[in-house]
This record gives structure tokens, C-alpha cells and sequence, in this order.
């Protein structure tokens, strides 16, 4: 399977801990997005990078978040001193964006990883 | 800014029934539209979008939706449903100005009776 892969699917963790999460694109794939949804909501838009580049930010994203893509490839989100309120479900996405594209791309998502901040 | 409404949070169908889940969306610039679907345990998949042209698309599975420009809608519509059709349908706006962002609304559970 080729697609966008997230590790790890679940994580508990302590108030207060640091936690980092892994995303994977499909291989070729330019962009990769960090959403945020929490439970009975939609996804929430986080952050996008293209290639290495971190484009643009949400205010969601306070400081306790990084997100980084050091070699276009894979992404890491980070979130540190985490708060009951981080649990939600991390989702990553990726697309193949062309230069000439006069078109929204299409984004594909990874199955998430579910925080639970005890 | 954008918005979307998806007012119905549940919408029970008996299997082969038609079913139509509602969204209406809040924006002062063009958007492109979507609807996603998202599956027990699984990431959203793309069902259909719409970029342009005719006001009816159709996507994956059998589903289809309309965009009404007069009443910033884009319902979602499928003839007859399955059983494997229950999950969580989205439906989702970016704005030509940022089309990298996309404004999700809350969902509609879609749960399908036998």
C-alpha cells in the first residue's frame, strides 16, 4: 500500500509530556497538511508544507506545536507540555501540486494518530 | 472566511433507499467544493468535488451533488444506499484565493438499517 501512512495509530499520554507523531506522504507527493479533529467535529487545517517549506500556520497552532519536514519527506508533529485538551485525532494529508495546475489538487489522507492526554 | 453547515449531525436510511445529506456553505470569495468520507478507522477518501462547470458532479460509489450557487449549497445524493455506505460523509470548502486550505463542516453519520 502506497498510501499516506501516520505512526503511531494511538498514543496516551500524561499531562504535561511531550509527544511527537509521524507522518509519511506518498512517495512523490510535494505537500503534506496536519489537520486537527476533534470528537464530533470536522478536521481542523493546522499547517502545510511544500517540499521542505512550512507555508502557512493556523492559529490553532500555538507554540506548544512544531511541525517539521527537514527533507521534503517525511513530517513530524510535536506538541510539548500537552494539555487534556491536545486529545483529538491528528491526520496527515499529502498532494502532488503542479506548478501549471489552475486547479485545487486533491488531498489524500493518512488513518490519523487518536491522542488521549490523561 | 469560509464556513460550512452540515445540519444534519445523524441520518438514518434503510438499505436501497435514497438518501440526501444536506450542506450549505458561508463565503464572501468563490471556493471550490467537496464532500469526503470517512470510513470506521480510516482517513477521509474523496468522494467528489466540484472546480467548475456543470452544478452536477458525480464521484465514487454512486454518489452525486449538486452546487446551487443561489442557495450556497451542495448536497449529496446517492439513489440507493448500501449497507457498506455507513460512515462519516464531510463536506468541505477552499477558497480559490487559498486553495491549499479546506473548511470542513462538522459531518453527518450516515448509518444504513437493513
Amino acid at each position: 500500500d502506497t498510501g499516506v501512512s501516520q505512526n503511531p495509530r494511538h498514543k496516551i499520554t500524561k499531562r504535561g509530556q511531550n509527544v511527537t507523531f509521524r507522518c509519511d506522504p506518498i512517495s512523490e507527493h510535494n505537500r503534506l497538511y496536519w489537520y486537527r479533529q476533534t470528537l464530533g467535529q470536522g478536521p481542523e487545517f493546522l499547517t502545510y508544507f511544500q517540499n521542505e517549506a512550512q507555508l502557512e500556520k493556523s492559529r490553532l497552532l500555538s507554540d506548544r506545536f512544531s511541525a517539521e519536514r527537514p527533507k521534503g519527506s517525511f513530517s513530524t508533529l510535536e506538541i510539548q507540555r500537552t494539555e487534556q485538551g491536545d486529545s483529538a485525532m491528528y491526520l496527515c494529508a499529502s498532494s502532488l501540486v503542479h506548478s501549471t495546475s489552475a486547479y485545487q489538487e486533491t488531498q489524500y489522507f493518512g488513518p490519523g494518530t487518536r491522542l488521549l492526554v490523561l | 472566511a469560509q464556513s460550512v453547515t452540515q445540519l444534519d449531525s445523524q441520518v438514518p436510511v434503510f438499505e436501497e433507499a435514497p438518501v440526501e445529506l444536506r450542506c450549505n456553505y458561508s463565503s464572501s470569495v468563490s471556493v471550490y467544493l467537496f464532500w469526503y468520507v470517512q470510513y470506521p478507522n480510516q482517513g477521509l477518501q474523496l468522494l467528489l468535488k466540484y472546480l467548475s462547470g456543470s452544478t452536477l458532479v458525480k464521484g465514487i460509489n454512486g454518489f452525486e451533488a449538486e452546487f446551487n450557487k443561489s442557495q450556497t449549497s451542495f448536497h449529496l445524493r446517492k439513489p440507493s444506499v448500501h449497507i457498506s455506505d455507513t460512515a462519516e460523509y464531510f463536506c468541505a470548502v477552499s477558497p480559490y484565493s487559498s486553495a491549499s486550505k479546506i473548511i470542513f463542516g462538522s459531518g453527518t453519520r450516515l448509518s444504513i438499517r437493513p
